[in-house]
């Protein structure tokens, strides 16, 4: 399917182990971006990437560990989960500069919970 | 927060003209506007750097100078319904800085 997806899109753990959230696109875009919300803060960033095997931190990077070895893959990992961390979480990519620089596209997001 | 919303909630009547406020403090090189649905799926509705844009019933101002944007809706509908985010791209930053939304409830 064309778009960008995420997966799963339901997650249940537990403190102290380790979870990945999948993210994936087939636009070829250059940019992309990992988000979390939470009620009463919005939407923030955590991580992004320009290019594969380029990555910085966002406003909130502590406890999520990111890669991007394809184009179309960027994977967030908490290596080892808190309560802290129970959140939605949004993947979102962006075409290279150009005419659509600055367009982002959300993906539907993964609802997970750390009990 | 370098972006702000207003108002935060708003429940109006079917038909009504609806006005959502953002204001930001930093330089951009672009606003967002985004609607979030109950189902928590985030679609983008504008993307704009200057003057006004217009899709349907939705209108999209922005003033640089002033460092504003409005969202309005005109014949408002239930299907209106959602929270609406404003979200700025920071000039030199590569992510999105967001508002904290304003949900909005159109009643029939």
């Amino acid at each position: 399917d064309a778009g960008i997806t995420q997966s799963p899109r339901y997650k249940i753990t537990e403190t102290g182990r380790q979870v990945t959230l999948m993210c994936h696109q087939t636009w070829s875009h250059s940019y992309m971006f990992w988000y979390r919300q939470d009620l009463g803060h919005g939407l923030r960033l955590i991580y992004y990437s320009a290019a594969a095997d380029i990555t910085d931190k966002g406003e909130v990077p502590d406890g999520y560990v990111v890669s991007r070895s394809k184009t179309e893959n960027f994977p967030l990992t908490l290596e080892s989960a808190t309560r802290s961390q129970t959140s939605v979480y949004f993947c979102a990519s962006s075409p290279p500069i150009g005419v659509l620089y600055n367009e982002q596209f959300f993906g539907p997001g993964t609802r997970l919970t750390v009990l | 927060n370098e972006v702000e919303q207003s108002p935060q909630n708003l429940t109006a009547q079917e038909g009504e003209f609806i006005t959502i406020n953002c204001s930001y403090s930093v330089g951009i090189s672009a606003l967002h506007w985004l609607q979030q649905h109950p189902g928590g799926g985030i679609v983008s509705l504008f993307m704009l750097s200057s003057g006004k844009k217009k899709h349907g019933r939705l209108i999209a101002t922005i003033n640089i100078q002033e460092k504003h944007s409005s969202l309005h809706i005109t014949a408002s509908h239930p299907r209106d319904s959602a929270v609406y985010i404003c979200a700025v791209k920071v000039r030199g930053a590569d992510g999105l800085t967001f508002g904290k939304g304003t949900h909005l409830i159109i009643q029939p």
